[in-house]
């Protein structure tokens, strides 16, 4: 069965306390994995897309990396602005999004 | 700016009562998709479309319908409402599938009484 699944389900931070988010994956025909954000009350916003293992991409304090089985989201030196939930999602032979349930962020100054 | 929007934001009805969930884009893009949001089960797809005329069953598609008669719109229907189809619902579009970078909307919260 494709799926995705997302630890921790929530994660508490203090300011500029660095940490990983993990995505693991299985899912068939994989064309890409994907990272939003979203906030209390608001749609998913997008992130990033990693279409291969090894990739890498990184936007502010975040750096997203990808292997043949994981995918993860590296928050360094965390600001309470950061606090959201984070989606991984799994693009599937290009048609819906699998995604997982979400690993909660709270970074506290 | 281009935007996707979806209303009502809001929207309390009772079981049994036919409700229509709007999304309107202004991207021209041909994916649409509606997906629903529950806690402790994350996003599901409810149903997609691939462009005007063309529709396509999700995920949790029972009790749900959609029609695409234009680019721009894809609303969602549930045909007679139930209280297991209280959530909140997303509508998101993409512009091809070989990236399917899906953009959402900020979502309709629906309670069905």
């Amino acid at each position: 069965e494709d799926q995705v699944t997302q630890s921790p389900e929530a994660l508490r931070l203090q300011e500029g306390e660095s940490s990983s988010l993990n995505c693991s994956y299985t899912v068939s025909g994989l064309r890409g994995l994907f990272w939003y954000r979203q906030d209390p009350g608001k749609g998913p916003e997008f992130l990033f897309t990693l279409y291969s293992a090894g990739e890498e991409k990184e936007k502010e304090r975040l750096k997203a990396t990808l292997t043949k089985k994981e995918s993860f989201l590296h928050i360094t030196a965390p600001k309470p602005e950061d606090s959201a939930t984070y989606l991984c999602a799994a693009n599937q032979a290009g048609t819906a999004l699998i995604f997982g349930k979400g690993t909660t962020l709270s970074v506290s100054s | 700016d281009a935007e996707i929007t979806q209303s009502p934001r809001h929207k309390i009805t009772e079981t049994g009562r036919q409700v229509t969930l709007a999304c309107h884009q202004t991207w021209n893009h041909n994916n649409m998709f509606w997906y629903r949001q529950d806690l402790g089960h994350g996003l599901r797809l409810i149903h997609y479309s691939y462009g005007v005329q063309d529709t396509n069953k999700g995920e949790v598609s029972d009790g749900y319908s959609v029609s695409r008669s234009n680019t721009e719109d894809l609303p969602l229907t549930l045909e007679s409402a139930a209280s297991s189809q209280t959530s909140v619902y997303f509508c998101a579009s993409s512009l091809d599938l070989a990236k399917n970078i899906q953009y959402f909307g900020a979502g309709t919260r629906l309670s069905v009484l």
